[in-house]
């Protein structure tokens, strides 16, 4: 059974700096990765899908990395802005359209 | 506009009273899927339908149950089986096939007491 983990759970971080949060995954088989941002009390955006025989895919500032062979993914924020804070999901996709979600990172940017 | 909307956004029902929630879109997907969210947690995967008439269950579907008779619509209800309905709903939609980008609408709670 495929488990998705985000760690941290929360980051805190002053405006202008560059941010990593991380996605890791137990199971390499997977049909693509999708980072999605949320806020609160909101549905789901989605930022960036990385398909399973991509190594990265860039959208403005930000920059999502899939190593599958050691089941991580990596989504890179330059320039963060307050604008930014919002929780920040992965998910990843083993079966066709079946995805596994992590629980998120709660990023806050203080101005 | 194309997108996937779901409503009512608040809901509210007594214990032991089915509800049925809605979602519709209108950007051609073949593939629809529910979510449930819990507080300070991602989703869980309740059903999902890739063709019209077909659907699955997905990692809890106990308490509930879906029907996809139109490629637009994709009706969640929420029986009295349920044990802990309260919850975060969400539902999704996406293009058949090897990317399966997933587009979200915009939640519905649900408040049973």
């Amino acid at each position: 059974k495929q488990e998705v983990t985000q760690i941290p759970a929360a980051l805190s971080v002053p405006e202008g700096e560059n941010l990593v949060l991380n996605c890791s995954f137990t199971d390499s088989a997977i049909y693509n990765l999708q980072w999605f941002r949320q806020d609160p009390g909101k549905g789901l955006t989605s930022l960036l899908l990385i398909q399973s025989s991509q190594r990265e895919q860039t959208s403005g500032r930000l920059n999502a990395s899939l190593d599958k062979s050691s089941g991580r993914s990596t989504l890179y924020i330059a320039a963060s802005q307050p604008g930014d804070s919002a929780t920040y999901l992965c998910a990843v996709d083993t079966n066709a359209g079946k995805s596994t979600f992590g629980d998120g990172t709660t990023l806050t940017v203080k101005p | 506009d194309g997108g996937i909307t779901q409503s009512p956004k608040y809901l509210f029902r007594k214990e032991g009273q089915n509800v049925t929630l809605s979602c519709e879109q209108n950007l051609n997907h073949d593939a629809m899927y529910w979510y449930r969210q819990d507080p300070g947690q991602g989703l869980r995967l309740i059903y999902y339908s890739q063709i019209v008439n077909d659907f699955q269950k997905g990692d809890i579907a106990e308490g509930y149950s879906v029907s996809r008779e139109k490629k637009e619509s994709f009706p969640l209800t929420v029986t009295s089986a349920q044990k802990n309905p309260t919850a975060f709903y969400l539902c999704a939609s996406s293009i058949e096939g090897t990317a399966y980008e997933q587009y979200f609408g915009p939640g519905t709670r649900l408040t049973v007491t």
